[in-house]
This record gives C-alpha cells, structure tokens and sequence, in this order.
C-alpha cells in the first residue's frame, strides 16, 4: 500500500471547517483513500473513503485531486468532540484477502473553543 | 447494534508472565482483526482472521504471540511470556465484508502495561 504523509498536528476554532491535507504520491489506479479517527482512549472510527470522485456523508467531505497525489479531509463545523488523531489511509481492495489498515502517526486536530 | 467487546480494559502484568486478550465483534462480521498500538505511534496489525481461519498472521512475534478464533466468532490474543515492549494497547476490530475493504469496527481496547 502507498505511503502517505500528514502534518503532525492542527488547530481550528470550534464552528469552523476543519481541513486535513494528506499527501499520498506514490498512490496507484486501484489504490482508494481511507480516514479513520481516533479521540482519545477509543478505538479508531470510520469516516469515509474514495477512490477519484469527491465523497460526502454524514460525518465529513473527501477531495482527491484530479492527478489522485493529495487529499483532503473536511470536516465542515468542528465541534470539540471532534479533537482527535486523524488516519489517511491508502489501500487496495482485496477480495478475500488480507486486508489490515497500515496506519501511520496521523494528525491530530485540536479543536479550540 | 452492539459494537466490538474487548475485556480486560486494563492489565498490569510483570515481565515473564503470560497474558490473554479476549474479543467479541459484532455479531455476523466475518473477519476479525487484532491491532497493537504503542504510545505515540498508530495502530499497527498483529493477526486477520476471515471465520476461524487466519488470512495474514506475517507481523504477528510467534514466538511470543498466539491467537484463535475456534467458532469463527469470539477470539483470544495470548502473550507468552511478555517482554516490557509490548505494553500496548491492544485494538480488536470486525468487519462484515469477507471480500476485503469493508469498513473496520474497533473495539475500545486492552491497555497492558509490562513491568
């Protein structure tokens, strides 16, 4: 799976979108772009995933852009349950096979009141 | 719907001592994952199980580590014996799809600290 790289840590002010870029070069055709986040002593949580279209739901909106190299993650009015560590992930859909996340450090975001 | 079941939260053990996880995923998900993350750093996959068969097991420290799933529903994670690097939390997750990308469920997890 395609390496990505994201700033280390954010800060947005509560109400306002929050945007998290990700970098993602080496990705390839078959390659789709997942978020996942994780607050704090929980588990990480879906949030949405794409190969080449924008996508939104419930939670967030995903960019890629045109040449698929970057993206980014928007989360429209940040509340502070929204502070925590935010995973962009690159993977390949393999039927039947194995298919764990590679996560790497994330950003977190802090949500400021 | 309940969600992904992890006991112990916490476990204090000392070096050389044995340990075991448990996990329960959410009821018809197919393939359950284990994950260990350390402080500071993101989770890191240890085991996949598709049913009661393993799918990939290449980051799993056999010689050290060990996990089933016999029924193809609950799952157990054993460290024997622990070294002071694997105090972790360790992750527990399920996903429905058993034909790969399926949105990943997490359990809250097992804090264990080695001393």
């Amino acid at each position: 799976d395609a390496k990505t790289t994201q700033p280390p840590s954010m800060d947005c002010a509560e109400g306002r979108a929050a945007n998290l870029p990700c970098n993602h070069s080496t990705i390839s055709g078959n390659e789709y772009v997942y978020w996942y986040r994780q607050i704090h002593s929980q588990g990480p949580q879906y949030i949405i995933h794409g190969l080449k279209n924008n996508e939104t739901n419930e939670m967030a909106s995903l960019i890629i852009t045109e040449d698929r190299k970057s993206s980014t993650l928007i989360l429209p009015h940040a509340t502070l349950r929204d502070t925590a560590v935010y995973y962009c992930i690159v993977r390949v859909l393999r039927g039947g096979g194995a298919d764990g996340l590679t996560f790497g450090k994330g950003t977190h975001l802090i949500i400021q009141p | 719907e309940a969600g992904v079941a992890q006991s112990p939260r916490y476990k204090i053990i000392e070096k050389r001592q044995s340990v075991a996880f448990w996990c329960n995923p959410i009821s018809g998900h197919a393939t359950l994952y284990w994950y260990q993350q350390i402080l500071g750093q993101g989770p890191k996959l240890l085991i996949q199980f598709q049913n009661n068969g393993v799918v990939d097991d290449s980051q799993l420290p056999k010689d050290r580590f060990s996990a089933e799933r016999l029924k193809g529903v609950d799952s157990t994670l054993k460290i024997q014996p622990a070294k002071l690097e694997d105090s972790a939390v360790y992750l527990c997750a399920s996903s429905f799809r058993d034909r790969g990308g399926g949105e990943q469920f997490f359990g809250p997890g097992t804090r264990l600290t080695v001393l």
